[in-house]
């Protein structure tokens, strides 16, 4: 059973342009969970996902950040407009739909760059 | 404002030997708990986990105590191996569990 899955592993970009982060949750998973981790600090929340569904997006910026997490393929977290102060590691989690406890599973991060 | 608060960026400790990590929140509503460990260039794994209801988990190695009324939590490691060096983070739901908040994270080192 593959773990989640990330891409791209990097990624690097100018100021103003755009970037897409794709998750792949686990099979089985339909809950996702986007967050960032910027250097020295520890991951926030950025957005909850259902399938088609936005659940809890109160930790993405008002602006340029947008999530999807459509029926078919993965789910997508678009930054339009980058900035510096966009680069971070960005990590998806998933878990399964009947939860009992908390535990997210992790993919290995996007780490984006902006020049 | 940082709800769950790990105060000690680093800790070194001989192989063998226990490695206490700490972790304290402020939030009262967290009532769920966990511990990630996280390698350099990948995504944290989950180690362990105590509902609010509990006072200690324990699984192999690794125990977790939690202590409602100081909002304090601890993770012990005995013995401590090398492969335990890595940053480990602290991280709280609460009972509707949309999302986790996380600490700071404490870089472990063990020494052989």
């Amino acid at each position: 059973n593959a773990g989640v899955m990330q891409n791209p592993r990097h990624l690097v970009r100018r100021r103003g342009q755009e970037a897409r982060l794709r998750c792949s949750p686990m099979k089985g998973h339909s809950h996702v969970y986007w967050y960032r981790q910027l250097p020295e600090e520890g991951l926030k929340f950025m957005v909850y996902l259902q399938k088609e569904n936005i659940i809890d997006e109160s930790g993405m910026p008002k602006e340029r950040f947008s999530a999807e997490f459509p029926k078919e393929g993965p789910s997508i977290l678009r930054i339009q407009q980058v900035v510096r102060g966009d680069s971070a590691a960005y990590f998806c989690a998933s878990s399964p739909d009947l939860v009992s406890y908390n535990e997210q599973f992790f993919g290995p991060g996007t780490r984006l760059t902006v020049l | 404002d940082q709800q769950v608060k790990q105060n000690s960026p680093s800790l070194s400790v001989q192989e063998g030997r226990i490695s206490i990590l700490n972790c304290d929140y402020t939030n009262s509503m967290f009532d769920y708990f966990l511990w990630y460990k996280k390698y350099p260039a990948e995504g944290p794994t989950f180690l362990i986990s105590i509902s609010s209801i509990k006072d200690k988990n324990e699984d192999g190695r690794f125990t977790v105590f939690l202590n409602k009324s100081a909002k304090h939590l601890s993770l012990h490691i005995v013995p401590s191996q090398p492969g335990d060096s890595a940053v480990y983070f602290c991280a709280a739901a609460t009972s509707d569990g949309n999302k986790l908040v996380f600490g700071a994270g404490t870089i472990l080192r063990v020494k052989s």
